[in-house]
């Protein structure tokens, strides 16, 4: 599977939008841009994933550059709760995921 | 509806010991994954499920590793001859087919003094 960059950590306050990047600058055509976080003392939980077109759920929206090399996972309003550690992850095989070392969000009050 | 669970969530063994992980996906989901995590990494796929039949396993997962889905329910992930190294949270997951997302138990974490 490509690989993916991302920052190491970053910090937001609380009830402000966050923007998470995420760079595959070696993604395959048939690569799904896969989301998950880690909160403290959980196993990861999926957040959302996406092919070519933008995407939306309860939880995040999902931004795909054009060229797909690159994406930003978007919280709109951050709260205290989202504070854990982003995983972009390029998939197509359907089972393996690889989950490099993410990126590990602060929210602050 | 029950999400996956894993037992025991702790477990303390000496080296050279066996250990055997219990992992219940959730009910209907036809595929389950383990993987394992270090302090301060992502995890690590180990192997795969798809009913009962293993079709995939990472070289991470050593001889002295073995999983089973004998009745293509719940799994077990055993470690043979357990050595430091081996000191890890170990994370099942599952999914079925159709389904993107997998969804992820608590973890068992394992501590090999």
């Amino acid at each position: 599977d490509a690989k993916t960059t991302q920052p190491n950590s970053m910090e937001s306050n609380e009830e402000e939008p966050v923007h998470l990047p995420c760079n595959h600058s070696t993604i395959s055509g048939t690569d799904y841009i896969h989301w998950y976080r880690q909160l403290p003392s959980q196993g990861p939980e999926y957040v959302i994933h996406g092919l070519t077109s933008n995407v939306n759920n309860r939880m995040a929206s999902l931004a795909i550059a054009e060229d797909r090399k690159s994406s930003t996972l978007i919280l709109h309003r951050a709260t205290l709760r989202d504070a854990a550690v982003y995983y972009c992850i390029l998939s197509n095989s359907g089972y393996a995921l690889n989950f490099g070392k993410g990126t590990s969000l602060l929210v602050t009050p | 509806d029950t999400g996956v669970s894993q037992d025991p969530r702790h477990k303390i063994t000496k080296r050279g010991q066996n250990v055997t992980f219990r992992c219940d996906p959730i009910s209907e989901h036809n595929r389950l994954y383990w993987y394992r995590q270090t302090l301060g990494q992502g995890p690590e796929f180990l192997t795969y499920f798809q009913n009962e039949a293993q079709l995939e396993k990472s070289r991470l997962l050593s001889d002295r590793f073995s999983a089973e889905r004998p009745k293509g329910s719940f799994s077990t992930l055993e470690i043979q001859r357990t050595e430091q190294g081996d000191s890890a949270m170990y994370l099942c997951a599952s999914r079925k087919t159709g389904q993107v997302g997998q969804f992820f138990g608590p973890g068992t974490r394992l501590t090999v003094l």
